[in-house]
């Protein structure tokens, strides 16, 4: 059975800090991929970012960067000089290696930044 | 502008009145997904589909009914016997079969029954 954790419920910075979303995976698939997505008041989930299990190189996009561990099972997302729009709920998510059909998402978790 | 329409992004309804849900993509996507979120928990797949004319079940279809005749579209009917529908209701849709893609959501539906 496929599993993902996000521990963190709920998380406050204050604008311009550095903030880390932690995400932890199950799975018994050897090959599989792993999924951020944001999802802002507006309801809406856009997509952050995929990787699968054979790529763990971290990944860079502007203030967003991606630490994928496969010997702990996480990946992790980090926002670096958060902002104020960062505000909203992320999803990470785990799918195995034949369709989008068994996706599993972590229970989210809710980033407030503040000015 | 490509995309996902859900209609509408609030819906109110009296119990024991089935209710359905539009999703609508012009993404020429073949798979198309329902998720179910509630408060604190993640999105959870009420039925998916991979071409027109064929559904699947996912992990909490019960009480839910779905269509696919058409590509773009993918309505869901939350019937009477779903024992708690009050929601959030996402459309989704990826771009190919048999393959891991990302999902491109809709701005969702949030149904209130009463």
């Amino acid at each position: 059975a496929q599993k993902v954790t996000q521990a963190q419920t709920e998380i406050s910075v204050v604008e311009k800090e550095d903030v880390t979303l932690d995400c932890v995976y199950e799975t018994r698939d050897t090959t599989y991929y792993l999924f951020w997505y944001k999802q802002p008041p507006s309801g809406e989930l856009v997509f952050l970012i995929r990787r699968n299990s054979f790529d763990e190189q971290n990944e860079i996009s502007g203030r967003y960067s991606w630490n994928f561990q496969k010997s702990t099972s996480s990946f992790n997302f980090t926002i670096t000089a958060s902002q104020v729009v960062d505000s909203a709920v992320y999803f990470c998510a785990l799918s195995g290696s034949y369709n989008n059909n068994d996706m599993r998402f972590g229970a989210g978790t809710r980033l407030t930044v503040k000015p | 502008d490509g995309g996902i329409t859900q209609s509408p992004k609030y819906l109110f309804r009296k119990e024991g009145q089935n209710v359905t849900l539009s999703c609508e993509q012009n993404l020429n996507h073949d798979a198309m997904y329902w998720y179910r979120q509630d408060p604190g928990q993640g999105l959870r797949l009420i039925y998916y589909s991979q071409i027109v004319n064929d559904f699947q079940k996912g992990d909490i279809a019960e009480g839910y009914s779905v269509s696919r005749e058409k590509k773009e579209s993918f309505p869901l009917t939350v019937t009477s016997a779903q024992k708690n529908p009050t929601a959030f209701y996402l459309c989704a849709s990826s771009t190919r079969l048999g393959s891991i893609h990302e999902q491109y959501f809709g701005p969702g539906t949030r149904l209130t029954v009463t």
